[in-house]
This record gives C-alpha cells, sequence and structure tokens, in this order.
C-alpha cells in the first residue's frame, strides 16, 4: 500500500528566511509518481509539481526547488527567501503506475507560516 | 476557463437531513474526483468518474454517500442522511487524464457543518 508522511506539521519562519518541507513516500511499484500542491487560505489546493520515478534530476522554478532522492524515498520541497504570500498548507502526493494510478494518496500537509 | 465550480460554498445542515453537493468540471476533463478533508484524516479520495463512468468508490465511507455523473458536466455527490461526522471540506478536482500523469485542478470546496 502506498503511504506519505509529512513529518512537520507546522514550520514558522521570518520572511526572507529559508525553508525545507520533508516528505518521505512508500510504495512496493517500481513506476510512481510524485506531487506537491499548495492549499492557501483561501482553501483551494493548487498544483505545484511533478515527478516520476525514473527522474531524479533536482528541479528548480523561481524560489521553489525540489530534491528528489529515491535512495532515502523523499521528495523534499524547499522555499527560497521565503514571503508572507508562501504562507499556506503544503501537501506531498503519490500516484503509482499501475491501475491505481488514478488516486493520489496525499501526506497530512506542512502548516508553513511566513512571519513579517 | 473558469475553473472547477462547485456550490454551494457553505452547507450547514442538521443530522438527519439530506445534503447535495455539486461540481462542474473543466471542460475537456474526461476525469472528475471527489475528495473529503478533515483535521482527523487529512485528504481522502471518496470516488472517481472517467468519462461520467463510476471507476472506484471505495473511498466512499457509507451507503449514505452516493455520488451520481449524469453528463460530462456536472457531478454530485449526496448524504442521506447526514451525520455530525460528516462535517468536512467536500473538494471537487477535475483532469485530462490519469492522476499519474496530469495534474488535478481543485476547486474551491463546499464547507459542510453537520449539526
Amino acid at each position: 500500500a502506498q503511504k506519505v508522511t509529512q513529518a512537520q506539521t507546522e514550520i514558522s519562519v521570518v520572511e526572507k528566511e529559508d525553508v525545507t518541507l520533508d516528505c518521505v513516500y512508500e510504495t512496493r511499484d517500481t513506476t510512481y509518481y510524485l506531487f506537491w500542491y499548495k492549499q492557501p487560505p483561501s482553501g483551494e489546493l493548487v498544483f505545484l509539481i511533478r515527478r516520476n520515478s525514473f527522474d531524479e534530476q533536482n528541479e528548480i522554478s523561481g524560489r521553489y526547488s525540489w530534491n528528489f532522492q529515491k535512495s532515502t524515498s523523499s521528495f523534499n520541497f524547499t522555499i527560497t527567501a521565503s514571503q508572507v504570500v508562501d504562507s499556506a498548507v503544503y501537501f506531498c502526493a503519490l500516484s503509482e503506475s499501475k491501475a491505481a494510478g488514478n488516486k493520489l494518496t496525499f501526506g497530512g500537509g506542512t502548516r508553513v507560516l511566513v512571519k513579517p | 476557463d473558469a475553473g472547477v465550480i462547485q456550490s454551494p460554498r457553505h452547507e450547514v445542515t442538521e443530522m438527519g437531513q439530506e445534503v447535495t453537493l455539486r461540481c462542474k468540471p473543466i471542460s475537456g476533463h474526461d476525469y472528475l474526483f471527489w475528495y473529503r478533508q478533515t483535521m482527523m484524516r487529512g485528504l481522502e479520495l471518496l470516488i472517481y468518474f472517467n468519462n461520467n463512468v463510476p471507476i472506484d468508490d471505495s473511498g466512499m465511507p457509507e451507503d449514505r454517500f452516493s455520488a451520481k455523473m449524469p453528463n460530462a458536466s456536472f457531478s454530485t455527490l449526496k448524504i442521506q442522511p447526514s451525520e455530525p461526522r460528516d462535517s468536512a471540506v467536500y473538494f471537487c478536482a477535475s483532469s485530462l487524464g490519469p492522476a499519474r500523469d496530469y495534474e488535478q485542478y481543485f476547486g474551491p470546496g463546499t464547507r459542510l457543518t453537520v449539526t
């Protein structure tokens, strides 16, 4: 069975600090897909990134970067030079390749609070 | 496109009443998903449809819950009778294809309170 663990329930930082969100996953599948979603205070979930298990290259998008390490089953997310607008709950999610690949299993989420 | 539309945004009802949540997916999206979010259980997939056909309803908690998709532009999630433990935020999401291959676009959610 697939499982996603986000051990940090809440992180508080001061603006301009970097913040790293941890995500550890479990799956028996050799092909799988990892996602990050952001849930701002307004409530809707916003897609940030999708990664497949064959692509371990780190990715950077503006102030966001992701570090995927299969050896440790981790897909961590870093916000560089955080801003107040980054305050949100961030979810890591996993989807397997087989028939259950239409399901997203979400972690419990990490609430990020960026203080001015 | 207007995005995924859900109604109502907030619903307060008494225990035992029937509740119907509505969703309009993004035009052209073949997959529709219903999720429930609670503090205790986080985000859970309840059911999903492909081309209006329910594919997996294993996440539906009880027979009190039912979902339909009569056409490509409309889906409902019904709870009858409702109970206080059904209080949660219910999200509808749609995508062009399977969850593993395509991002899901989420609606704003319906916050349900059952008293």
